[in-house]
């Protein structure tokens, strides 16, 4: 049973445009809440993260939507550009707060075609 | 300031011999994580150490696997006897003892190929 749901595995943008990726999660208790962005044969890198007190977070490009009642979050990237192109995983912070372990999501696929 | 270091970046194994995998935290970071990514899959958390102690190690296999993580030198997930169904991509990562909840930072890996 996946605690955290990346429901659309790939979404190609025109550079400029705006990117959308979703998140679903199903644990009320998740509090904290972070995406990373990989590239083939690298580990992932931090990119942006949200506490579930706030229901959005801004950070030059990026910005992280928080909908708790939905239980879902959202990534914006805008304006999208080449190098944006990479998985982006979602990912919960397991209960509690604490430095324990991440929940991922499967990954979003993007693609900025130029 | 060097990152997390994993070291080998590949790794080939026969079925039945052992796998060690090595990392090495972020300076000033006491935290380490282990994560294994099947294809298509996310990331899956393993275990979480700090010097010379499991703080969680519920993503653990019960048998074959084990890690540690001692007061000197890298932390090492050994897999013993591997299988085929060990071949993955495997994550550590490490966060200091004040970082921010959540946020690791994540070495580049190793990626396991069992023949």
């Amino acid at each position: 049973d996946q605690q955290v749901k990346q429901n659309s595995p790939s979404l190609s943008v025109q550079e400029g445009r705006i990117s959308i990726l979703n998140c679903d999660y199903t644990n009320s208790m998740f509090d904290y809440f972070l995406w990373y962005k990989k590239y083939p044969a690298e580990g992932p890198t931090f990119l942006i993260s949200i506490s579930s007190i706030k229901d959005k977070n801004e950070d030059g490009r990026f910005t992280v939507f928080l909908n708790k009642s939905a239980k879902h979050l959202s990534l914006h990237i805008v304006p999208s550009q080449p190098g944006d192109s990479a998985v982006y995983f979602c990912a919960a912070s397991a209960p509690g707060g604490s430095q324990g372990n991440l929940i991922f999501g499967k990954g979003t696929k993007l693609s900025v075609k130029p | 300031n060097a990152g997390v270091m994993q070291n080998p970046r590949h790794l080939v194994r026969r079925r039945g011999q052992e796998a060690r995998l090595r990392c090495s935290p972020m300076k000033g970071h006491s935290h380490v994580y282990w994560y294994r990514q099947l294809p298509e899959e996310g990331l899956k958390f393993m275990v979480y150490l700090q010097k010379e102690n499991i703080i969680d190690e519920s993503g653990m296999p019960k048998e074959r696997f084990s890690a540690e993580f001692p007061k000197e030198g890298p932390s090492i997930l050994r897999i013993q006897q591997v299988v085929r169904g060990d071949s993955a991509a495997y994550f550590c990562a490490s966060s200091p003892s004040s970082g921010r909840a959540g946020e690791q930072f994540f070495g580049p890996g190793t990626r396991l190929t069992v023949l």
